[in-house]
């Protein structure tokens, strides 16, 4: 089945650590897009690549910064993690720029010792 | 600007009962709509979505909704609830601003009483 998969599940990491999220699709879509979902809340978007193009949101931190290597893959990396950081990070694909449908992963739960 | 309210953060019904959760959209141009659906520890899953086409949309698990212009509504309805229906809804709409982008509610969460 094309489906949208995120690896880890669940992520553990350490304040200021450099930590790594990753997102694969086998769905062959050009837009790939990055959510962040704290508790009881609505997911945000950080980011999103049209392709290889990189589109940052106006408020998303500096500190979080994403990787396309290529259509399947996409990386969200967070460069020194603080304890407010802790989320559901989900990511999302949609076929092309006219799609309105946005298709999502499983998330990745991150925990911020 | 485009926004989505939903009325309610917490619902709850019993088996069997009517499910009801509340949706109104704010919109300059003809919007396109949503409903998903969220279990614990889990993704989004799309529910249904409203692209202009019928007014009344069938989605899976026997949820539909009823897009209402005048209104500005898009409540999400099932006519009996069953326990594994309990989970987050989310109600959202996407708009474009060169590649459509989501912007969602706040979120209800429904608890189904045995």
């Amino acid at each position: 089945d094309a489906m949208v998969i995120q690896n880890p599940r669940y992520q553990v990491t350490q304040f200021g650590k450099p930590v790594t999220l990753s997102c694969s699709q086998t769905l062959n879509h050009n837009v790939m897009y990055w959510y962040q979902q704290k508790s009881s809340q609505a997911p945000k978007l950080l980011f999103h690549y049209y392709d290889k193009d990189f589109n940052n949101e106006a408020d998303t931190p500096d500190n979080f910064q994403s990787r396309r290597p290529n259509t399947s893959f996409c990386f969200l990396d967070i460069r020194s993690p603080g304890l407010g950081d802790a989320a559901m990070y989900l990511c999302a694909t949609s076929r092309a720029r006219s799609d309105e449908t946005q298709y999502f992963g499983p998330g990745t739960r991150l925990l911020v010792l | 600007a485009q926004s989505v309210t939903q009325l309610g953060s917490h619902v709850s019904v019993s088996e069997g009962a009517l499910v009801l959760l509340r949706c109104n959209y704010s919109s300059s141009v003809p919007p396109y709509l949503f409903w998903y659906v969220q279990y614990p520890n889990q993704g989004l899953q799309l529910l249904l979505k409203y692209t202009s086409a019928a007014t009344l949309v069938k989605g899976i698990n026997g949820f539909e909704a009823e897009f209402k212009k005048s209104e500005t509504s898009f409540h999400l309805t099932k006519p009996s609830a069953h326990m594994s229906d309990a989970a987050e809804y989310f109600c959202a709409v996407s708009v474009s601003t060169g590649v459509f982008k989501t912007i969602f509610g706040a979120g209800t969460r429904l608890f189904v009483k045995a």
